[in-house]
Formats: C-alpha cells, structure tokens, sequence
C-alpha cells in the first residue's frame, strides 16, 4: 500500500505564475495515471488523465507529463489562480492487475498567494 | 461525469456504534469503489463493490469491519461497524464509468468518532 504522512508536501505560488506539482511512482506496470484536485471539505476532483503510450497532454490550463523511465509524473498549472489552491494528487492504474484499482499518492497542497 | 450524492455529509459517532453512509449515483454503473482519507492523508481503497456480487475488501479492511452492500447499478452503502475513534476519517464513494479507468468520487462523509 502506500505510504503517507501526516504533513503533505506544500508549494507556495503568486498568482498569475505557473505551478508544477510532482509525483513519483513505483509500478512499472502502471498504464494509466490520474490528476485529481481536492478542496477543503470535498471530494476530489478529476482534471486530467495521460496513459502510458504517451508522455504529455494538455489540458485547459493545465498539462501532465510522464516520463517511464524514471516513473515521474507532473502536473504543469499556467497562469495559476487563488481558486486553483487545493490538494493535488496523483492516482496510478494498473497496479497488481487490476484493472480499475486506483492507488494514491500523497498529495501536494497548492497555496496561491494573490 | 456522474453525479454522486453521499448520506450523510458528516456525523458525530460513539464509540461502539455503527453508521451506514449511502451513496447514490445518478446513472447506472458498473463499478463502484469505497475509499477512506485519514485526516490530512491520501486515499485508501477499501473495497470495490460491483452489484450481483460480493465486494472485494484491500488488505488490512475486513468485511466485519466494513461490510458493504450493492443492490444495483446506481446505490450503494458502506456500514462502519463497533467504531472507535481510529475510525474517524472521511468516507468516498467514487464511480468507474466510462470504462477507460476514470473515477469520478462523490463529496465524502466527514466521521467522528468519539
């Protein structure tokens, strides 16, 4: 399973920056990863999928890359905005066979200083 | 994306008791998963429940503990059973619906166990 703390990782932006939020996986077999953005008090929410025969896509605003060889994902966030603060996690498919199993990472939170 | 409602939001609990949380989905779907967020933590899949058949429970979740029921293809509920405060965490249904592995969750139902 995985392993999580009690302290997320943080990164501090001025608006109008752009913001990239890392993740790192373990599963070479994972085929398919997902971006989910949470805000307080809700459940998360989808913003963008890659799977594992491409390297980037693009979003609205936003973009992920992938690079295999080193099992790093990023989420790239342009002209970041103070609604765009949030908990950012990464989520990975394909882990143990299972088709549908999401595991998660730890999430990152996302302060956007106006 | 669907819509999933979750009942209720958020409930104070005593130690020793059970609450069931609903979750209602405004489609038919196939797969329906049940996932606990500890405070300040990632998500963890606890069981995947698909209707006509038994859930299947992550290791370290228990049937017991967590049973599980899936009437059909738009509800269903998570019982937590003999709480204790190491209980209290957010409870996520999320959905599994386009077949392409994305999964849509629903707001969460913040427990506290006293």
């Amino acid at each position: 399973g995985e392993s999580v703390g009690l302290h997320l990782p943080t990164l501090s932006v001025q608006e109008g920056d752009n913001s990239i939020i890392n993740c790192a996986y373990s599963n070479s077999a994972s085929d398919y990863f997902i971006w989910y953005k949470q805000e307080s008090g809700k459940g998360p929410q989808f913003i963008i999928d890659i799977r594992s025969n491409m390297d980037k896509r693009q979003g609205q605003r936003v973009t992920v890359l992938l690079n295999k060889t080193v099992k790093h994902l990023s989420l790239q966030i342009a002209a970041t905005q103070p609604g765009d603060s949030a908990v950012y996690f990464c989520a990975e498919n394909g882990s143990g066979g299972s088709n549908y199993k999401l595991t998660f990472g730890k999430g990152t939170l996302l302060t956007v200083n106006p | 994306s669907a819509v999933i409602s979750q009942k209720p939001s958020r409930d104070i609990c005593q130690r020793g008791t059970s609450l069931t949380i609903q979750c209602q989905v405004d489609s038919q779907v196939t797969m329906m998963f049940w996932y606990r967020q500890q405070p300040g933590q990632s998500l963890t899949l606890i069981a995947t429940a698909n209707q006509g058949s038994e859930a299947t429970y992550e290791s370290g979740f228990v049937i017991d503990k967590f049973p599980i029921s899936r009437p059909n293809l738009t509800f269903s509920t998570l019982t937590v059973s003999n709480m204790s405060p190491e209980d209290s965490s957010i409870y996520l249904c999320s959905v599994e619906r386009l077949a392409r592995g994305e999964q849509f969750f629903g707001p969460g139902t913040r427990l506290t166990v006293l």
